[in-house]
């Protein structure tokens, strides 16, 4: 079973707006990495947030991680048409070493 | 670019063969990882080295093989194909031992395999 579950499934805005997107998972984890993939492209590390800190930003985007509620959120924000891509969250449980990817969200931005 | 290269970028062929996929990773990476991605899967986490010995094994299937040779190149062996085999490959490295010590997996291109 998948260790983390992006919602929503799909995802479509106009450019300019914030896109939110979530993840839920269900172990204990040491850090909870989002990546994205173009569409048949391999995939791009986004941004790491370590189990220790609530809020991380980078550029546009900002992540929470809410080790409490198991959950965590990818905002970004004045989104452009060339964000559209599919987003995956991936947490290595403290019991194994290997990424469990959710099924992503399938962000589309139009222009 | 990652950095990481994968050889070929498709691959066509029959039920019952068997192919071979190739990652070069990031030059200094010592870990390899690899995955598949299908549409009713989604992105499966299937075996890691780490210079040159086995780290992890996630839902690799007994048809299939890999090796890191010394060189720190991976190969995927994939035998009596199926046609569920069809997929995208990827393949990922990464400087440390894995995502315990949080270290960022660097993505290949991915070789799209189709079995006929």
């Amino acid at each position: 079973s998948q260790q983390g579950e992006e919602d929503p499934q799909a995802l479509s805005i106009q450019e300019g707006e914030n896109a939110t997107m979530n993840c839920s998972y269900k172990t204990s984890i040491n850090n909870l990495q989002w990546y994205r993939q173009n569409s048949g492209r391999g995939l791009v590390h986004l941004i790491l947030i370590r189990s220790n800190e609530r809020e991380k930003h980078s550029g546009r985007l900002r992540v929470t991680l809410d080790t409490s509620k198991k959950s965590s959120s990818l905002l970004i924000t004045a989104s452009r048409a060339a964000d559209t891509a599919s987003y995956f969250c991936a947490t290595p449980p403290r019991s194994a070493r290997q990424l469990t990817f959710g099924s992503g969200t399938q962000l589309t931005v139009l222009p | 670019d990652s950095g990481v290269t994968q050889t070929p970028k498709h691959l066509i062929t029959a039920t019952g063969q068997r192919v071979t996929l190739r990652c070069s990773p990031r030059s200094g990476d010592l870990s390899v990882y690899w995955y598949q991605q299908s549409l009713d899967q989604g992105l499966q986490f299937l075996i890691q080295y780490y210079n040159g010995e086995e780290r992890a094994k996630g839902n690799i299937l007994e048809r299939f093989s890999a090796q890191q040779f010394p060189d720190l190149h991976s190969e995927l062996n994939l035998s009596s194909l199926e046609l569920g085999d069809s997929a995208l490959y990827f393949c990922a490295s990464s400087a440390g031992q894995g995502p315990i010590s949080t270290d960022t997996q660097y993505f290949g291109p991915g070789t799209r395999l189709t079995v006929l």
